[in-house]
């Protein structure tokens, strides 16, 4: 299986301030496609995960712009430019290349 | 816009089965999705149980393999999990998600979840 190790495993963040969640995989989610297969989603109290961003760097529809995914290979970043008091909740890294499909251990975020 | 929803018993007894249903509406469970469960331990994380196609191929998690089922009904719309000889450790609550491969491949649609705890 793929393992999916995120950090930090916490962030507490002052409104417009930017943040950031680093997810690593034990191996390289590049496919043959020339696409990294790594989604984020958020899970809001509550709410069941919601997707933000899919192979690797493409926002979700209906997706704030403050949001955005870098990375290539076993190296990945969630990053928000702005935080804003609805995007506290617990961030997911998943790995999309293999089953089975397997989830990074989330990253929660708070406001300061 | 696809709409999940889970339904089944809340409460199982060790070493018995737990089965829940996922109905599915806004769309037609024989399009080009994959069907998934994913559930997530209380204050834990998630974790991927399986998925099903409409043409009834499946794919399970290893972890789980022997243990799980999944299986789909076309007549109504719906798909379904069953997983047996359940102990304390599967209490959790369980998603059902409709996973896409044709723009990229991302769990684009989840059920509210349900709580499903094994208790005698």
């Amino acid at each position: 299986d793929i393992v999916m190790t995120q950090s930090p495993l916490s962030l507490s963040v002052t409104p417009g301030e930017p943040a950031s969640i680093s997810c690593r995989s034990s191996q390289s989610l590049l496919h043959s496609d020339t696409y990294n297969h790594l989604d984020w989603y958020l899970q809001k109290p509550g709410q069941s995960p919601q997707l933000l961003i899919y192979l690797g760097s493409n926002r979700a529809s209906g997706v704030p712009d403050r949001f955005s995914g870098s990375g290539s290979g076993t190296d990945f970043t969630l990053e928000i430019s702005r935080v804003e008091a609805e995007d506290v909740g617990v961030y997911y890294c998943l790995q999309a290349l293999q089953t089975p499909l397997t989830f990074g251990g989330g990253t929660k975020v708070e406001i300061k | 816009q696809i709409q999940l929803q889970e339904s089944g018993p809340r409460l199982v007894k060790p070493s018995g089965t737990l089965s829940l249903t996922c109905g599915v509406s806004g769309g037609s469970i024989s399009s080009d999705n994959w069907w998934s469960w994913v559930r997530q331990s209380p204050g834990k994380g998630l974790e991927w149980i399986g998925e099903i196609y409409h043409t009834g191929s499946t794919n399970y998690n290893p972890s789980l393999n022997s243990r799980v089922t999944i299986s789909i009904d076309k007549s109504k719309n719906r798909f379904s999990l069953t997983l047996s000889s359940v102990t304390a450790a599967d209490t959790a609550v369980y998603y059902c998600a409709s996973y896409d491969t044709n723009g990229g491949y991302f769990f684009d649609y989840w059920g509210q979840g349900t709580l499903v705890t094994v208790s005698s």
